[in-house]
């Protein structure tokens, strides 16, 4: 059973282009979520998914962030007009069911130039 | 607002040693405390949780003690191994939902 999936592991931008992170949960698992951590900071809390259906965006910035799930495929966080600030790891995580416990994937490194 | 801290950045223990790590929290609504350790270009990964209902929870090397009066919670390592050196994530949830992390301390086992 292959764990969360994440890609790209490391993306270069510059500023003003549109970054797609992709996760792939672990199989059999319908919920995912996505953390970013900051240099020297632990992980904050972005989004929160299920099938098609955003649960829980508290943590999402309101402008140029975005996230999906859809039916088929790897879940999704987009982010439009990067700025420097957005350089980060994105860690995507998934559970089997509304659980405490959550399996996290290896990452995204997006660097903002 | 830092609802979980880990008030100490870093420890250096030696192997064969009980290593203690801590943290605190302030939104006593947490139902749910997971340890996650980390290494470095990796995602976290579960080490040990317990539950609000209970105090202590142990497997294998590592054992979570809960204290809800003091809002505190530690993980013991014992004995500790060169491989444990990596940074240790403190992590809360309620109701099941999104983790509220600490800060992060790394351990460092010396030989």
């Amino acid at each position: 059973n292959a764990g969360v999936m994440q890609n790209p592991r490391h993306l270069v931008r510059r500023r003003g282009q549109e970054a797609r992170l992709r996760c792939s949960p672990m199989k059999g698992h319908s919920h995912v979520y996505w953390y970013r951590q900051l240099p020297e900071e632990g992980l904050k809390f972005m989004v929160y998914l299920q099938k098609e259906n955003i649960i829980d965006e508290s943590g999402m910035p309101k402008e140029r962030f975005s996230a999906e799930f859809p039916k088929e495929g790897p879940s999704i966080l987009r982010i439009q007009q990067v700025v420097r600030g957005d350089s980060a790891a994105y860690f995507c995580a998934s559970s089997p069911r509304l659980a405490d416990e959550q399996f996290f994937g290896p990452g995204t490194r997006l660097t903002v130039l | 607002d830092q609802q979980v801290k880990q008030n100490s950045p870093s420890l250096s223990v030696q192997e064969g040693r009980i290593s203690i790590l801590n943290c605190d929290y302030t939104n006593s609504m947490f139902d749910y405390f997971l340890w996650y350790k980390k290494y470095p270009a990796e995602g976290p990964t579960f080490l040990i949780s317990i539950s609000s209902i209970k105090d202590k929870n142990e497997d294998g090397r590592f054992t979570v003690f809960l204290n809800k009066s003091a809002k505190h919670l530690s993980l013991h390592i014992v004995p500790s191994q060169p491989g444990d050196s990596a940074v240790y994530f403190c992590a809360a949830s309620q109701g099941a939902q999104k983790l509220v992390f600490g800060q992060g301390t790394r351990l460092t086992i010396n030989p």
